[in-house]
């Protein structure tokens, strides 16, 4: 069965400093992989995707930027965190082949900047 | 432009009482819908979807839903609630092979 993972669980960094969220996904093969962000009363905001292995496409023009280094894995970074990164980033990923497929989520990052 | 509307932010109904929470879409060719539940500090889980055939529904947890391609909606409802339906509720379309559009969300708090 596929699974996904997201560390850290939570995360709490000043401003200014670096981030890089991991997600991986087991058990499938060349999947979508997606970041969202959820800030509150604003529903999912989607920031990155990707459809293969260093194929990223950006949504939100932002200081974040995203990496697929290998298949199953989706990286989010920044390189000088602002305030407003603040949020709950959720991790997706949907197989190939419809676009009835729903994605799948992972247990999220919270990420506070103080 | 493509865009999910779910109007009510929050909704509190009473535990054993009927649930109907609302999602409408703006989409030009045939959506595929979706309802996901969000418990807090938790990921998505999908209920149910829909892309084509009966347009009732049945998904996990005692939900369903419709769709009515007149009304452009896509309402979810449980006939009885139960307290551990306290969520977050969001409707999404799917964008062709890559995307999904995601509503704002609709909280649901249920009182003994």
């Amino acid at each position: 069965s596929q699974t996904i993972h997201q560390w850290p669980a939570t995360l709490v960094q000043p401003v200014g400093s670096p981030l890089s969220l991991e997600c991986t996904v087991e058990g499938t093969s060349n999947p979508n992989l997606y970041w969202y962000r959820q800030a509150a009363g604003r529903g999912l905001q989607l920031l990155f995707y990707s459809v293969g292995i260093g194929q990223i496409s950006s949504e939100v023009p932002q200081n974040l930027s995203a990496s697929r280094p290998q298949d199953r894995q989706f990286i989010l970074s920044s390189k000088k965190l602002l305030l407003s990164d603040s949020g709950f980033y959720l991790c997706a990923w949907r197989l190939l082949g419809g676009s009835y497929n729903e994605q799948f989520f992972g247990p999220g990052t919270r990420l506070t900047v103080l | 432009a493509q865009s999910v509307t779910q109007p009510d932010i929050h909704i509190t109904v009473s535990e054993g009482a009927s649930l109907e929470l609302r999602c409408n879409y703006s989409y030009g060719a045939t959506p595929y819908l979706f309802w996901y539940v969000q418990s807090p500090g938790q990921g998505l889980q999908l209920l149910l979807k829909y892309f084509s055939g009966d347009t009732l529904v049945q998904g996990i947890k005692g939900f369903e839903a419709e769709f009515k391609r007149s009304q452009s909606s896509f309402n979810l409802r449980k006939p009885s609630v139960h307290w551990s339906d306290a969520a977050e509720y969001f409707c999404a379309v799917g964008l062709g092979y890559q995307k999904v559009t995601f509503g704002t969300g609709t909280k649901l708090q249920v009182i003994p």
